[in-house]
């Protein structure tokens, strides 16, 4: 089983709500990810978490706040959006980072509007 | 700094029609190569990788990809297209000394007419 599930599927918010994105595998997977990926764009990576540790930041304004509360999950807090903030939100998680065990598997995303 | 491109940005081809999609990185050192499909209104699934050994890499749905290291390509392949294949097909390298950054090509939108 590769599957990463991902909730909401949709979400819609004001510039002064706090949402939270939420992301789960149970593939057993140690490392996970947050990508953005806008219309006819590739998938941009946000943040990078490894055996429940950030690892990676990709210089991502702080109204983006990542959690892993354990290995099986990863949200993504909002908070102060911006319009343009509006994307594809992805998730993914590999077995680990090292050489033959780094392919990612992507979830569905979240489809993010903000007004 | 690493970088994927992917030549043909969009590509029309009937059913039957014989398909290459073109994928060039730059990076001198040793990498993984993946092929992902993006299916209208799906997400990303794994087509094929390459991790090491045969050059040649067989995936799902009749996908093949070739890695020639001399000219840091990996172009996907299928000999016959079918109407279901139409979707965004994105080349990634991993650079095995930044294992965690996938780095994504712009992407190639196939449209297979019937």
């Amino acid at each position: 089983d590769t599957e990463v599930t991902q909730t909401p599927k949709h979400l819609v918010m004001g510039m002064t709500n706090k949402k939270s994105l939420k992301c789960e595998q149970h593939m057993g997977h140690r490392a996970m990810y947050w990508y953005k990926q806008k219309a006819k764009k590739p998938p941009e990576l946000m943040f990078v978490y490894s055996y429940e540790k950030l690892s990676i930041n990709e210089s991502v304004p702080s109204r983006f706040s990542p959690e892993c509360p354990n290995s099986s999950l990863l949200n993504l807090h909002l908070h102060a959006l911006q319009p343009e903030d509006s994307a594809l939100y992805l998730c993914a998680s590999s077995q680990d980072t090292g050489p033959g065990t780094d392919t990612q598997y992507f979830g569905p995303g979240t489809r993010l509007t903000v007004l | 700094a690493q970088s994927v491109s992917q030549h043909n940005h969009h590509v029309i081809l009937s059913e039957a029609a014989s398909l290459e999609l073109g994928c060039n990185y730059s990076y001198g050192g040793t990498v993984n190569l993946f092929w992902y499909v993006q299916y209208p209104g799906q997400h990303l699934q794994l087509l094929l990788k390459y991790f090491s050994g045969d050059p040649l890499v067989k995936g799902i749905k009749g996908f093949e990809a070739e890695f020639i290291k001399s000219k840091f390509s990996f172009n996907l392949r299928k000999p016959s297209v079918q109407w279901s294949d139409t979707a965004e097909y994105f080349c990634a390298v991993n650079a095995l000394d930044s294992s965690y950054k996938l780095i994504f090509g712009s992407g190639t939108r196939l449209l297979v007419r019937p």
